[in-house]
């Protein structure tokens, strides 16, 4: 079936440092790709998207790429701050499908 | 913005009773879905609801129903709760737009403990 494996937390940085976050998938079709953020206390929120192959997603100085041939998805970030903090879910959703598959999530805490 | 709001944050029930969690939506969107998220399994979908009335199951219905009589607001009921539903429940909302399902959008979910 489809799923989303990502990588263990949590991970731990310091402010400035770069992160990557590890996401691959295993889908029958073509999928959507999502990183979803979660804040302590929070629901998730949208954090990037990616709908084809070779898509880039961005946003708040997070990247992630679409790689058909890896089938990943992996989050990345050139500098970390403390507010970065939260647990990372990566997902997947098939086309003409409203369900979402998530990843177990990743814990991130940063330090100053 | 939109606002996806859950009637509690925090919930204390015992076992064997009837428990609902109610869920509004403020963007008229036509889909909405519960999932409960539990440490090292992520989140998984236990319902969802595409329009007034319809319900699919998820990946783990067993033990709920849920129950969506207008549009804005979708409820999960716990038949008879049992101490392995206590978890953290979320509800999340989505458009379908020229029939493209649209990136959904979450409550700030419900602590649930079943005692």
């Amino acid at each position: 079936g489809d799923s989303v494996t990502q990588m263990e937390g949590p991970v731990t940085l310091s402010e400035e440092a770069f992160l990557t976050i590890n996401c691959t998938y295993t889908a029958t079709g073509y999928p959507s790709l999502f990183w979803y953020v979660q804040y302590p206390g929070e629901g998730l929120q949208l954090l990037l998207k990616a709908t084809k192959a070779d898509d880039k997603g961005s946003n708040k100085g997070f990247e992630a790429t679409y790689r058909k041939e890896t089938t990943s998805f992996h989050l990345e970030k050139g500098s970390v701050q403390v507010s970065d903090s939260a647990v990372y879910f990566c997902a997947l959703r098939l086309t003409g499908f409203q369900k979402l598959v998530f990843g177990t999530g990743t814990r991130l805490l940063v330090s100053p | 913005d939109v606002k996806v709001t859950q009637s509690s944050r925090y919930l204390v029930k015992r076992t064997g009773e009837k428990v609902f969690l109610e869920c509004v939506q403020d963007m008229d969107h036509e889909n909405m879905f519960w999932y409960r998220q539990d440490p090292g399994l992520g989140l998984r979908l236990i319902y969802f609801s595409y329009d007034v009335k319809m319900k699919e199951k998820g990946d783990i219905p067993e033990g709920y129903s849920v129950s969506r009589e207008k549009k804005e607001r979708f409820s999960l009921i716990l038949e008879s709760a049992s101490t392995n539903q206590t978890s953290m429940y979320l509800c999340a909302s989505s458009p379908t737009i020229d029939g493209y399902n649209q990136p959904q959008h979450f409550g700030d979910g419900t602590r649930l403990s079943i005692l």
